[in-house]
């Protein structure tokens, strides 16, 4: 079965600061990886997805991910964060019937 | 974009009572449809896939009597939870697959049900 690591609970960046989520899976064939974004009490929001191809993906909000088969990672990526970008994280396998299996998520926090 | 929308947002009920929540396609005709539970600060676990005309396919540990799944419509799907207890109480979460891409599914904002 397919599973998801997002081995950090929590990240703290200041603004401005780059920043780095990491995401490893487990899957046994191709994998379909997706990262979500969500805020306080409401749902997912798609940033980005990889299905096939170039394997650096560009996404919502200037966010990128960077699939690397040789370590199953799929990191998110930003070069400047912004207040605004304080929320969970979670990355996402595709599996069975097209059921997405989740990581725990990382929450991010941006000080000043 | 295609937007999933839930209702209702919150709901409080009393222990033993059932409670439903909706979750619609606004936009686009959805045939699945998946339920989802997170719990504070946890993740999503996928409850059921819900297809239209059919029944759910519940995943396993999940009580398929406790929590009734129907999807009548290509843009309704209801989870009713029955004789609810406080350990229900949680975040519900639906989302519709976007037609024809695979894996893609577009999220309802939730629903936080607490039961007393």
């Amino acid at each position: 079965a397919q599973s998801v690591t997002q081995p950090d609970i929590h990240i703290t960046v200041s603004e401005g600061a780059s920043l780095e989520l990491r995401c490893n899976y487990s899957y046994g064939a191709t994998p379909y990886l997706f990262w979500y974004v969500q805020s306080p009490g409401q749902g997912l929001q798609l940033l980005l997805k990889y299905f096939s191809g170039d394997t650096l993906v560009q996404g919502i909000k200037g966010f990128e991910a960077e699939f690397k088969r040789s370590q199953s990672s799929f990191n998110l990526r930003k070069p400047s964060v912004h207040w605004s970008d304080a929320a969970e994280y979670f990355c996402a396998v595709g599996g069975g019937y097209s059921t997405l299996t989740f990581g725990k998520g990382t929450m991010l926090l941006v000080s000043p | 974009g295609a937007v999933v929308s839930q209702h209702p947002s919150w709901v409080i009920c009393k222990s033993g009572t059932s409670v439903k929540i909706e979750c619609r396609s606004l936009d686009f005709q959805a045939t699945t449809m998946f339920w989802y539970r997170q719990f504070p600060k946890q993740s999503l676990m996928l409850m059921a896939t819900s297809n239209e005309g059919s029944k759910a396919t519940y995943e396993q540990g999940v009580e398929k009597d406790k929590f009734l799944i129907n999807h009548a419509s290509l843009t309704l799907s209801t989870l009713t939870v029955t004789s609810a207890h406080p350990e229900d109480s949680s975040f519900y979460i639906c989302s519709a697959r976007v037609p024809g891409v695979d894996y893609e599914q577009y999220f309802g904002p939730g629903t936080r049900l607490t039961v007393t």
